[in-house]
């Protein structure tokens, strides 16, 4: 099977605009979690999606959304970027079949998105 | 603060030594994960661990978990150079707020010498 894909690898915007990262999860895979990584608060959970609901958020602002799609292609959105947005944005796909939290996350390359 | 806390931060070793990673965690956990990353890269999982389990075994890993001191430790037996990389011990924890969610440590930074 193919793995996590995320799209674009790299990024750059100017401070106030507003992108849109995707990620394709690993075929039959239903849950679909993002993290934000930074050397100054490591890795961070942003939120997480199963069948097109939004099940759990971390602690962002609401500059920070996203969505998922029917076939569990998921996106997420930054608007009104601000510098200490830059980071290596990860998605990571589970099968979420049973309890969840019991599966393990597979993530993708990350998209690496520079703020100027 | 961080769900889990490794030590230690770095790691300096030479090829064939064994690496010892530990990784803390604060509250109930469903499972353990560790993971590598290779400079600032995509993450690569190494093992799951689920809290009824005490040691697993994959390749040259071995994983320990001790939930009454809520820690566990990763071993990498006869290291190479290509072991080189940050590993991060994460937690998913128990209850309802838990969906999708790993709470990562800060990472060890591993680096073996040829």
């Amino acid at each position: 099977k193919a793995g996590v894909t995320q799209t674009p690898r790299y990024l750059i915007k100017t401070r106030g605009q507003q992108v849109t990262l995707s990620c394709s999860p690993i075929s039959g895979h239903r849950s679909v979690s993002w993290y934000q990584q930074t050397p100054g608060q490591g890795l961070q959970f942003l939120f997480e999606y199963f069948s097109e609901t939004q099940r759990n958020k971390g602690n962002f602002p609401g500059r920070f959304s996203g969505r998922q799609f029917s076939n569990s292609r998921s996106e997420m959105n930054v608007s009104t970027l601000e510098l200490g947005d830059s980071a290596l944005y990860l998605c990571a796909s589970s099968l979420e079949l049973a309890l969840p939290g019991t599966d393990t996350q597979y993530f993708g390359p990350g998209t690496r998105l520079t703020v100027l | 603060s961080q769900q889990g806390e490794e030590d230690p931060q770095a790691l300096s070793i030479q090829e064939g030594e064994n690496a010892t990673m530990n990784c803390s965690y604060k509250t109930s956990i469903n499972n353990l994960q560790w993971y590598r990353q290779n400079s600032g890269r995509g993450l690569v999982h190494l093992i799951l661990i689920r809290s009824n389990e005490r040691e697993k075994h994959s390749g040259r890993l071995r994983v320990t978990l001790d939930t009454s001191k809520k820690s566990s430790s990763l071993l990498i037996t006869a290291s190479r150079a290509a072991d080189t990389a940050s590993y991060f011990c994460a937690t998913a924890l128990r209850g309802g707020t838990s969906y999708g969610k790993l709470t990562f440590g800060q990472g060890t930074i591993l680096t073996v010498h040829p």
